[in-house]
């Protein structure tokens, strides 16, 4: 157990529509990273997190897309005006700020599947 | 900026053999080095890390990796594949001077173990 819960585990969606995933990090680490995983392929950074500030968006990240983390405990991923390219796994991982940190616990994704 | 090559994007071995796979990173600065794997349906779990302590890091079901900075590289070996160990393996950077703040993932190495 990461400690990572991801909802929904996955998502069929038709394109032109909004989808909205959470992650749930329950321990107290205070990044909170976002990645997407297509097939084949390996995780692409896309925003991440410190606390509640988000510090760094990829230029992977259009417009169609936010990320949220109020009060620096879950965060959610929007997409809206879903496109067939969107199709992946969406990874929520986290992990301690620090110099002797590094490493992070993933949670098991959410893949978004649109028609 | 950093960057991560993972050299075959398949590997096969025989049960019992010898396991190899071929990582080479890019970083600006001295990095933290990842391994982890991914088994099939689930989430990407740590195998291994590279903190600047010894260079031949040991990590979890015996796999173990050896940092080599004039070579760029840290490549990933077990003596003994097992069947249990087929899955995707991903290499990853994360840069040391922002605390590991974002971690970059090579494209992955699938290991295929045949009896």
């Amino acid at each position: 157990d990461t400690g990572v819960s991801q909802d929904p585990r996955h998502k069929i969606t038709k394109r032109g529509q909004n989808v909205t995933f959470r992650c749930d990090p329950i321990s107290e680490h205070n990044r909170l990273y976002w990645y997407r995983q297509t097939l084949g392929q390996g995780p692409e950074f896309l925003t991440y997190f410190q606390n509640e500030a988000q510090l760094e968006k990829s230029r992977l990240l259009s417009d169609r897309f936010s990320a949220e983390r109020p009060k620096g405990s879950f965060s959610t991923l929007e997409i809206q005006r879903t496109e067939q390219g969107d199709s992946a796994m969406y990874l929520c991982a986290h992990g301690l700020a620090g110099v002797r940190s590094g490493e992070l616990f993933f949670g098991e994704g959410s893949r978004l599947t649109v028609l | 900026a950093q960057s991560v090559t993972q050299l075959g994007s398949h590997v096969s071995v025989s049960e019992g053999a010898l396991v190899l796979l071929r990582c080479n990173y890019s970083s600006s600065v001295p990095p933290y080095l990842f391994w982890y794997v991914q088994y099939p349906n689930q989430g990407l779990q740590l195998l291994l890390k590279y903190t600047s302590a010894a260079t031949l890091v040991k990590g979890i079901n015996g796999f173990e990796a050896e940092f080599k900075k004039s070579e760029t590289s840290f490549h990933l070996t077990k003596p003994s594949a097992h069947m249990s160990d087929a899955a995707e393996y991903f290499c990853a950077v994360s840069d040391r001077g922002t605390g590991g703040f974002k971690t970059i993932f090579g494209a992955g190495t699938r290991l295929f173990v045949k009896a």
